[in-house]
């Protein structure tokens, strides 16, 4: 399968402050990528859907202009959490996944974020 | 929008029995059902899939059913073993893998020495 890859795995912030995080398709092209947010002992819950060099599609619910989502290559997206607050403290996921036949998505291996 | 519903929220089985984990879907579109185990602090890992075109897939100790008319899909772990112990979720998905998984709300599967 493929190889996607999350940057930092971790990462300790204080309120207000900003901090990007980076999901990079290792060996192939992404079309598509889509960035998660799981809270302790709940399911992984869809943010936003990243097309390469579109703009992305948030969920209902989700501030676009808090969450950032710049997808400008095939094998990077990077979501910015702006003015993270306490609340905002939660493990992000990015999946990649292209318009060949398989189904499959692949996901990276999560950001861990720590809002202080 | 897809709704996937999971039961049950906890499961904690006997070493060597089986477990059973089942969802429904809402969206009628859906046609591609993963299953995916997630570790502690890790990325989800897909452990089995099926598409609406099949209705059961087996693989080893792993085997996942699918009712397209209830709108059913159902994971079977036989032989249940410590490594087993994880939290499960199922997800549905419409066209292709350019299409957002919907998660369900997950299943913490225990296993019993």
């Amino acid at each position: 399968g493929a190889v996607v890859s999350q940057h930092p795995s971790w990462v300790i912030c204080k309120s207000g402050t900003s901090v990007k995080i980076e999901c990079r398709s290792l060996d192939f092209q992404a079309t598509t990528m889509f960035w998660y947010r799981q809270f302790p002992k709940q399911s992984l819950m869809l943010m936003a859907t990243s097309n390469e060099g579109s703009k992305a599609t948030y969920e209902q619910g989700v501030e676009k202009d808090k969450f950032l989502i710049n997808h400008a290559s095939l094998t990077l997206s990077t979501l910015t959490v702006t003015s993270a607050h306490p609340e905002d403290s939660s493990f992000y996921i990015c999946s990649v996944g292209t318009r060949a036949s398989t189904d499959t998505q692949y996901f990276g291996p999560g950001t861990r974020l720590t809002v202080l | 929008g897809e709704n996937v519903e999971q039961h049950p929220s906890t499961l904690s089985v006997q070493e060597g029995d089986s477990a059973v984990i089942k969802c429904t879907y809402s969206d009628s579109a859906s046609n591609y059902f993963p299953w995916y185990k997630q570790e502690l602090g890790k990325r989800p890992q897909l452990i089995i899939d099926i598409r609406s075109n099949v209705g059961e897939k087996k693989d080893q100790r792993i085997a996942v059913t699918l009712n397209k008319t209830a709108k059913h899909f159902s994971l079977h772990i036989t032989e249940t073993q410590p490594e087993d112990s994880a939290v499960y979720f199922c997800a549905a998905q419409a066209g292709s893998s350019a299409s957002k998984i919907i998660f369900g709300s997950g299943t913490r599967l225990s296993i019993r020495p």
